[in-house]
């Protein structure tokens, strides 16, 4: 089954604070990407990490992905509150040939609030 | 350039009404991707096509939810019979498999669909 699972759900962060956004996913992939979503608004990139061990950074977020133990982490560092939003992790999974499905796979999605 | 459109934005639908949602991708791009958002069960993908073939009807239910490409760059997804548990928003996406970024796909707004 393909399965992606994001954990937390919520998460309430004051600012200033450095918080880890989790992302399991349940079989063969060395494509995952991060996008956050604004309330009313659409899925806007953040990382596309596309090998193991490859780490991303953006400003106070950090994106690395793990493909053996089919974990991705989005680090957040000293947030503020421009970062509230909700944070998703997608795969592009491989089947048993090893091609790609070519869509992808979303994780439940992890709302964020950043208070002052 | 101009990103992804969808129209119309919001749509309310009687229930049993057909509907049809509209995308305008960005130019050049090959596969279009439609994915149905909900609170608590995330995004998953619809249906796909690349050039002017749909692939893929994945998703649930199949049969009543259907893409057609009239045009390289615009797709419409059309829901039959709608039933209350349609009521989502429904993003398009486009991708071009040349991309450097892993075939990273950019998605439109999204319409949101209630269905009474």
């Amino acid at each position: 089954e393909l399965k992606v699972e994001q954990n937390p759900l919520f998460l309430s962060m004051q600012e200033g604070k450095n918080y880890t956004i989790y992302c399991n996913y349940s079989t063969t992939s060395d494509r995952l990407y991060w996008y956050r979503q604004d309330p009313g608004k659409s899925l806007e990139s953040l990382f596309v990490l596309l090998s193991n061990g490859a780490v991303k950074q953006e400003g106070r977020l950090m994106a690395s992905l793990d493909t053996k133990a089919r974990l991705s982490t989005l680090h957040i560092t000293a947030a503020v509150h421009d970062l509230s939003a909700t944070y998703f992790c997608a795969v592009d999974f491989y089947n048993a040939g090893g091609t790609s499905y070519g869509k992808l796979t979303f994780g439940q999605g992890t709302i964020l609030t950043v208070h002052p | 350039g101009a990103g992804v459109s969808q129209s119309p934005r919001y749509k309310v639908a009687k229930r049993g009404r057909d509907v049809a949602l509209r995308c305008d991708s960005i130019s050049g791009h090959v596969t279009l991707y439609w994915y149905r958002q909900t609170l608590g069960q995330g995004s998953e993908v619809l249906t796909y096509s690349q050039s002017d073939a749909q692939r893929d009807k994945s998703g649930r239910p199949s049969g009543r939810f259907s893409a057609e490409r009239p045009e390289r760059s615009v797709s419409t997804l059309k829901i039959q019979r709608t039933e209350q548990g349609d009521s989502a928003v429904y993003l398009c996406a486009s991708s071009s498999p040349g991309a450097d970024q892993g075939d990273e796909q950019f998605f439109g707004p999204g319409t949101r669909l209630t269905v009474l």
